[in-house]
């Protein structure tokens, strides 16, 4: 079957513009999670849905950042006033329920200018 | 919150050889520990994982072990052919089995 899809797979955007990044998980998929991985490091986690609520969002570096999944299947990672800093490749995952194996999807990586 | 250190940050062999990546974990209570390899410009693929219910488990060429102990776990690839050069990590997940925590990753190059 599918996997993890994401959109856009590249987005350039200018610095302190608002940039919405989009995850499709895996059918049937319960837990939803967002990491970001940065040159040459291991990814980063920022947040994870267990259905259609934030189980954990401790990743989360600030209020800048906050992600949606409003029923349960798409989520969305929205980055407010992006900055330098937020440039690096967004990946998002699926499991079938917590606790089991993540699918990671290919990524979009962000670049701000 | 639970820390990841993973070594070594490269490791090059000669193909036939074999490969060990060591891993060290923080938290106590983390209890699920999988692995993944991730190719230049593609996503992470998981390899192997390991419960810490259990001491070491293998797959064909891959293998890995768990020392609850010492909280410390480590990938060994026997074999390795020219198709297994990647960037590996290690990760560790607490009881809630949500977030992954990654190592910093350890470029493998395995020279024909």
């Amino acid at each position: 079957g599918a996997g993890v899809s994401q959109t856009p797979s590249n987005k350039v955007t200018e610095k302190g513009k608002y940039v919405e990044l989009r995850c499709d998980p895996i059918s049937g998929h319960t837990a939803l999670y967002w990491y970001r991985q940065s040159l040459g490091q291991g990814p980063e986690f920022l947040i994870y849905f267990q259905g259609t609520g934030a189980a954990d969002d401790s990743g989360l570096p600030n209020d800048r950042f906050f992600a949606v999944r409003p029923e349960g299947s798409v989520s969305t990672l929205k980055i407010q006033r992006t900055e330098r800093g937020d440039s690096a490749v967004y990946l998002c995952a699926s499991s079938l329920e917590v606790g089991r194996q993540q699918y990671f999807g290919p990524g979009t990586r962000l670049t701000v200018t | 919150g639970e820390n990841v250190e993973q070594h070594p940050s490269t490791l090059s062999v000669q193909e036939g050889d074999s490969a060990v990546i060591k891993c060290t974990y923080s938290d106590s209570a983390s209890n699920y520990f999988p692995w993944y390899k991730q190719e230049l410009g593609k996503r992470p693929q998981l390899i192997i994982d390991i419960r810490s219910n259990v001491g070491e488990k293998k797959d064909q060429r891959i293998a890995v072990t768990l020392n609850k102990t010492a909280k410390h776990f480590s990938l060994h690839i026997t074999e390795t052919q020219p198709e297994d050069s990647a960037v590996y990590f290690c990760a560790a997940s607490d009881n809630q089995g949500g977030k992954l925590i990654f190592g910093q990753g350890t470029e493998l190059s395995v020279k024909p």
